[in-house]
């Protein structure tokens, strides 16, 4: 079983709200990503990191920032969330090397911009 | 072109019966390949994962992989009715991001 968890699992907000979505996972990964899925599409790489102090964007990322202060810890904010921010959003873990590649789930945290 | 196509289904067999699940990549040099199943409302999770052209077997699951053809597939032999999911393909970069297909909805008929 994964130990990756992200905080909160649904949350409904107004338009121009601030919002983090909270990852975490104690594996020890190096690797960190978040995804958004919106129902039957795939999911858009949203940001992803390497390691601490490393973050790098991904296709989405255009509207929010991430940190990696601490390797099991890698958050998601929103600055003015609005109702296209509306989806499921997805953290994942791994670890680095080059034929290891299995990517671990968060059970995702449903956001609602109304 | 997306760096991974699948067919989105959906895809119903019987009960008992061989479900074949297909992608293709368009990265040439990408090294690493998964299959992930997501069941409704869940997170993804890993089934397989195949490095090497040729076929790879575990229990009822084999994947195959063929480089040349930069195709991947999945063969689901006797399923059940706990298969039907969605079935994600995912391919790892040159670049050593992931990239992800739509996935193929599978429904197994009892």
């Amino acid at each position: 079983e994964a130990d990756i968890y992200q905080t909160p699992r649904y949350l409904v907000i107004g338009t121009g709200k601030k919002i983090t979505l909270e990852c975490s996972q104690t594996m020890g990964h190096d690797k960190m990503y978040w995804y958004q899925q919106d129902p039957g599409m795939e999911l858009h790489l949203i940001h992803y990191s390497y390691g601490v102090n490393s973050t790098e964007k991904g296709d989405l990322s255009s509207e929010s920032t991430v940190s990696r202060i601490r390797t099991e810890h890698f958050p998601l904010t929103l600055e003015s969330a609005r109702p296209s921010h509306t989806s499921q959003y997805l953290c994942a873990s791994g670890l680095a090397g080059l034929n290891t590649g299995e990517l671990f789930f968060g059970e995702g945290s449903r956001l609602t911009v109304l | 072109q997306k760096e991974v196509e699948q067919n989105s289904g959906p895809l119903s067999v019987p009960e008992g019966a061989i479900a074949s699940l297909n992608c293709t990549y368009s990265d040439r040099g990408s090294q690493s390949f998964f299959w992930y199943r997501q069941y409704s409302g869940k997170s993804p999770e890993l089934i397989m994962f195949i490095y090497s052209n040729g076929d790879k077997e575990d229990g009822r699951f084999t994947a195959q992989l063929n480089k040349a053809s930069q195709y991947v597939s999945l063969l689901i032999r006797d399923s059940q009715p706990s298969d039907s999911a969605t079935y994600l393909c995912a391919v790892k970069s040159t670049g050593n991001q992931f990239y992800f297909g739509t996935g193929t909805s599978l429904t197994v008929i009892p």
